[in-house]
């Protein structure tokens, strides 16, 4: 039931875009979005919580598709500082006891 | 606010000698987690707290490692005897609740030798 996260590995040059995804083979609650750069603890960049969801800071959004139990995220123009390893989250049911599950990771380097 | 404590930032132990991790969690979370992350890997859930009580530790070790939550509050992560595949660094999180954003420490480097 962990998520599936495509691709593994991604280089880009500064300012190109690039879209990650997140998929689960059951029924997602929610989705969560995390970055950890080298060395350092992962940090939230959002969450989302229903179905046809996007939500975005700067140039980094995120869309939910809840039919196909997928999530992908999306990096526009990126930037030197998006290089790290991005994590997607999926929380399956709605009760009270909410695991997050995490998927192994996309690596993204941008370079000048 | 003041963002999730965690010490000793690194500590290095030989094999068969045990450590404790400690994890202050920002002030009104209720959940806190511990995470074990193997360079290369992504976080692994060791055990997930709801106040004072114990919603998952279903990855835990419970042969070795052994966790609470005071007043469910503070946290303590112990191993022991501690093994060489112990080598990680140890992630505490904590949440408003079970499906909010998760905010880190900086975590403990273990090295076994």
């Amino acid at each position: 039931q962990q998520p599936v996260q495509s691709p593994q590995a991604v280089i880009l040059r500064e300012g190109e875009d690039a879209v990650i995804n997140c998929s689960s083979s059951k029924a997602l609650y929610s989705v969560h979005w995390y970055r950890q750069k080298h060395g350092e603890a992962p940090v939230f960049l959002m969450i989302l919580l229903k179905g046809g969801e996007q939500k975005g800071h700067d140039k980094i959004s995120a869309s939910f598709n809840e039919k196909k139990q997928q999530s992908s995220l999306y990096l526009t123009a990126s930037q030197l500082s998006y290089s790290g390893t991005y994590f997607c989250g999926t929380v399956n049911n709605a009760g009270n006891n909410r695991k997050l599950i995490w998927g192994l990771g996309t690596s993204l380097a941008v370079n000048p | 606010e003041a963002g999730v404590a965690q010490s000793p930032r690194y500590k290095i132990i030989e094999k068969r000698q045990s450590v404790a991790f400690w994890c202050n969690p920002i002030s009104g979370h209720a959940t806190l987690y511990w995470y074990q992350q193997i360079l290369g890997q992504g976080p692994k859930l060791l055990i997930q707290f709801q106040n004072n009580g114990v919603v998952d530790d279903s990855q835990l070790p419970k042969d070795r490692f052994s966790a609470e939550r005071l007043k469910g509050v503070d946290s303590t992560l112990k191993i022991q005897p501690a093994k060489l595949e112990d080598s990680a660094v140890y992630l505490c999180a904590s949440s408003w609740g079970g499906n909010q954003p998760q905010h880190f420490g900086d975590g403990t480097r273990l090295s076994i030798l």
